[in-house]
């Protein structure tokens, strides 16, 4: 099970293009990479998932470099209401889920 | 409308007076699971089930018990609640574990006084 590490927190200002990076050095050939969106006293929402190069919804965007050692979430024009937790997790099919600390953003006006 | 439901959503009881925290899902999901949260520790898992009659313990599973008679429930149970166990309690289900999308319920706020 790679372990992951992001930064505690993060600020940003409305309007601005927000990333986070995750490292996972020691990520397994199988493993997919997933973020998580927390808001508080709400359970966490999964908001993305991809294996490598580059995934986009509606939400935000993942890339993923050829390494696959790190991800970075990308939340395109931030408003008030994307200020929350964000955890990156890293598993295979049958792996343990394992939630980090995670990273707390917070959007400034 | 595919969901996870947990009642109650806030208690306040007291040391030792035992309760039950009930989790439900309309999914069909084979795997379910408990997480306490904590300022400043995340989500920290407390017991998993796999399938029905088939549980596990998580990081945290001292205080607590669980069951799954059935495969959409899986209730926490708090034999004698003490005042490290007030925390923020989430239950979750997805089709699997690893990779598979977890969808959480709302959360139950307890408070042992």
């Amino acid at each position: 099970l790679a372990k992951t590490t992001q930064p505690i927190s993060m600020d940003s200002y409305e309007g601005q293009e927000v990333n986070i990076t995750c490292s996972h050095n020691n990520i397994a050939t199988n493993d997919y990479i997933t973020w998580y969106q927390q808001f508080p006293s709400q359970g966490p929402r999964f908001i993305i998932q991809g294996y490598k190069t580059k995934v986009t919804n509606e939400v935000a965007s993942l890339f993923i470099p050829a390494d696959r050692k790190s991800s970075t979430l990308s939340l395109p024009r931030v408003s008030l209401s994307d200020t929350a937790v964000y955890y990156c997790l890293v598993a295979e099919a049958g792996d343990k889920i394992i939630f980090g600390k995670g990273t707390r953003l917070h959007i400034l006006p | 409308e595919a969901q996870v439901t947990q009642n109650p959503r806030y208690l306040i009881t007291v040391t030792g007076k035992k309760l039950t925290v009930t989790c439900s899902q309309n999914m069909n999901h084979e795997y379910m699971s408990w997480y306490r949260q904590d300022p400043g520790l995340g989500l920290r898992q407390i017991y998993y089930s796999m399938n029905v009659e088939v549980t596990d313990k998580g990081d945290v599973p001292e205080g607590y018990k669980v069951s799954r008679k059935e495969k959409r429930n899986f209730p926490l149970i708090l034999e004698s609640p003490s005042p490290n166990q007030t925390s923020l309690y989430f239950c979750a289900s997805s089709q699997g574990l690893g990779d598979n999308e977890q969808f959480f319920g709302p959360g139950t706020r307890l408070t042992v006084l």
